[in-house]
């Protein structure tokens, strides 16, 4: 069964700075795709960034990357001029090629310290 | 505003009790998802609709039941509630479930809380 593990509870950034949240994961498959949402205190859930398996690029979204590690299966996200907005309970998930659940890891909480 | 509506925003009732949770997904999409948020279990995938017909189940109680409707809104049923069904439970919806990928939109969710 596929698994996706962070680390990091939680974890704390100075404004302006940058931060990298953790996550490894754990499939068989060959054809997948990556995500990290984020969570704000609004609840409402934000597809920051998604990363597609067969790509070796690592993708990126204005101040979000991430570093994909295919035979590692680790996918960090890393955030860069952290803002006060940026302050948010962090997900990273997987979904198969073959349907369309996404698992998730049990979040990673962020600081924004200004 | 992803375009998903969820209601009702928050809802609170007694163990042992039924209560219905709506979703109406973004226009144009077919498949319907619900997820379940909670301190003990994280956030998981419970169920999935496509175009009416159920298309893939997580780990979803058999005491929960979904449905979609010609529509397309879908409702999600929870009886004999416990203390346990405490959560936040999440609608999406994306255009298609065919291979590939299609972005999920995810609703604002709905707050249950069972005393």
């Amino acid at each position: 069964a596929q698994t996706v593990t962070q680390s990091q509870p939680e974890m704390s950034v100075q404004e302006a700075e940058t931060v990298t949240l953790s996550c490894t994961y754990d499939t068989s498959e060959s054809d997948y795709y990556l995500f990290w949402y984020k969570q704000p205190p609004s609840r409402q859930m934000i597809l920051v960034i998604r990363q597609e398996a067969y790509k070796q690029q690592n993708a990126t979204e204005n101040r979000f990357s991430v570093n994909f590690q295919k035979a590692a299966k680790s996918f960090s996200l890393k955030i860069s001029d952290s803002q006060l907005g940026d302050a948010a309970m962090y997900f990273c998930a997987y979904r198969t090629g073959r349907d369309d659940k996404i698992i998730f890891g049990k979040g990673t909480r962020l600081h924004i310290l200004p | 505003d992803s375009g998903v509506t969820q209601t009702p925003k928050h809802l609170i009732t007694a163990t042992g009790q039924r209560v219905t949770l709506r979703c109406s997904p973004r226009s144009g999409d077919l498949s319907v998802y619900w997820y379940q948020q909670s301190l003990d279990q994280g956030l998981q995938f419970l169920i999935q609709y496509y175009n009416g017909e159920e298309r893939a189940k997580g780990n979803i109680l058999e005491r929960f039941s979904a449905q979609q409707f010609p529509d397309l809104h879908s409702e999600l049923n929870l009886s004999s509630l416990e203390l346990g069904d405490s959560a936040l439970y999440f609608c999406a919806s994306s255009v298609s479930s065919d291979r590939g990928y299609y972005e999920q939109y995810f609703g604002p969710g709905t707050r249950l809380t069972v005393t």
